[in-house]
């Protein structure tokens, strides 16, 4: 089971920051943040990843709490092709890790 | 860039075949899985391959088989497709000492 709840769905207008929250209440001490999307008919994108701290780069920013039971997913100038289905997913750090993926969000960038 | 590649985009065939479907990666990477994406269901892991001739069973294993040879094929088989494996069908690689999957375009299967 995902570890990770988020809102099915969301809005955000074109050119404003979109931004998509995650619960991960039960995250442990050795697991990963990350963040993929998948834009529709295609394969899930590898967005961006964090531990602890903020992490920023050329897609996006990740804002994790201190308590790190939740994370926000920054989109700073959304445009209409950022319309996907975002997924936040708790994993440890190897990249031979499953991965298992949640139900995500759904953001629709409206003009 | 790592790509992921996928044999077809879309494939049609009859219940009771075998079926392959083929998946390469050009960016040597140890790892590669087999996801299946089903609406209200979500992406579930099929199978997974840690190093060539390894496999390991994800969540939904049945009806199916892998096969990985090389390490840059990694071949999903259904041995007799049914209707119920029409399904969009996902391959992703992953480096063991790097972060993140990269996902093939994948194919969607209809089983007829």
């Amino acid at each position: 089971d995902a570890k990770t709840t988020q809102p099915p769905s969301m809005d955000c207008a074109e050119g404003r920051a979109a931004n998509l929250p995650c619960n991960h209440s039960t995250i442990s001490g050795n697991e990963y943040v990350y963040w993929y999307r998948q834009i529709h008919s295609q394969g899930p994108q590898y967005i961006i990843h964090g531990l602890k701290n903020n992490e920023t780069n050329e897609m996006a920013s990740l804002i994790i709490t201190e308590d790190r039971k939740s994370s926000t997913l920054i989109l700073p100038h959304a445009t209409l092709r950022d319309t996907a289905v975002y997924y936040c997913i708790v994993s440890p750090p190897q990249g031979a890790q499953k991965l298992v993926f949640g139900q995500g969000t759904r953001l629709t960038i409206n003009p | 860039d790592v790509k992921v590649t996928q044999s077809s985009r879309y494939l049609v065939k009859r219940t009771g075949e075998k079926v392959f479907l083929e998946c390469v990666q050009d960016m040597d990477h140890e790892n590669m899985f087999w996801y299946r994406q089903d609406p209200g269901l979500g992406l579930r892991l099929i199978y997974f391959s840690y190093d060539v001739k390894m496999k390991e069973k994800g969540d939904i294993p049945e009806g199916y088989s892998v096969s990985r040879e090389k390490k840059e094929r990694f071949s999903l088989i259904l041995e007799s497709a049914s209707t119920n494996q029409t399904s969009m069908y996902l391959c992703a690689s992953s480096s063991t000492y790097r972060t993140g999957y990269t996902f093939g375009s994948g194919t969607r299967l209809t089983v007829v």
